[in-house]
């Protein structure tokens, strides 16, 4: 059973520029939700993917986007970087997303990806 | 507004017991997650408490109090390899988690 896998690992972009980071979720899990963690502090809620549909978001602009695919891989992007988007960038993938917690939603994160922005 | 307090660092001793609290408000609650971060490393699941009382796991236990929005995680037997953050995190009525900063917990020989 592979793991979340995410890449890159490392990138370093420019003010204005555009990033697409990229997650392949854990085998038999259908639901990916991206963070966002300063150095420092807990991850922040990005958004979540479940069956192709974004079904949650958190406090971040509409420059943060995303996708998922019938794979259930998934891709984060964000246009017009700016300097505090410099943070690690985590996918994380779940079982099921049914609203009945059974223990089964726990997540599985990837490695993340670092982004730094100049 | 949603907020998740914890300490921002603890240091303890190798064998020895600490206990890391957490204190949270959420607009509803569907549980709460304790997550181990290692430096440079992903979020790895420790425990989930939904119902209150304590929950043992080998040398990691996690406690819960809904009245008083209440969680602790508590670490026996400590070993070096427990060096790392520990994130509480709270599950609001939209299933969404809410994190907290995270304990940085130190291990001293």
């Amino acid at each position: 059973e592979t793991g979340v896998t995410q890449s890159p690992t490392h990138l370093i972009k420019t003010r204005g520029q555009q990033v697409t980071l990229r997650c392949s979720s854990q085998s038999g899990h259908n639901t990916v939700s991206w963070y966002q963690q300063a150095l420092g502090q807990g991850p922040q809620f990005i958004f979540q993917y479940y069956r192709e549909e974004e079904n949650g978001r958190g406090n971040f602009p509409p420059r943060f986007s995303g996708l998922q695919f019938p794979n259930y891989s998934s891709e984060l992007n964000v246009n017009a970087l700016e300097l505090d988007d410099s943070a690690l960038y985590l996918c994380a993938s779940s079982a099921d997303l049914t609203g009945a917690f059974s223990g089964a939603n726990v997540l599985t994160f990837g490695a993340g990806s670092r982004l730094t922005v100049l | 507004g949603q907020n998740i307090d914890q300490p921002t660092e603890m240091t303890a001793t190798e064998g020895a017991i600490v206990q890391i609290n957490c204190t949270y408000q959420t607009s509803g609650f569907n549980g709460l997650f304790w997550y181990q971060q290692h430096a440079g490393e992903a979020p790895t699941f420790l425990s989930y408490n939904v119902l209150d009382g304590l929950e043992e796991k080998g040398r990691f236990s996690s406690f819960l109090s809904r009245s008083k929005g209440y969680s602790y995680l508590l670490l026996k037997e400590l070993q070096m390899k427990d060096s790392a953050s520990y994130l509480c995190a709270s599950t609001d009525s939209n299933y969404q988690l809410i994190w907290g900063a995270g304990t940085k917990l130190i291990i001293k020989p």
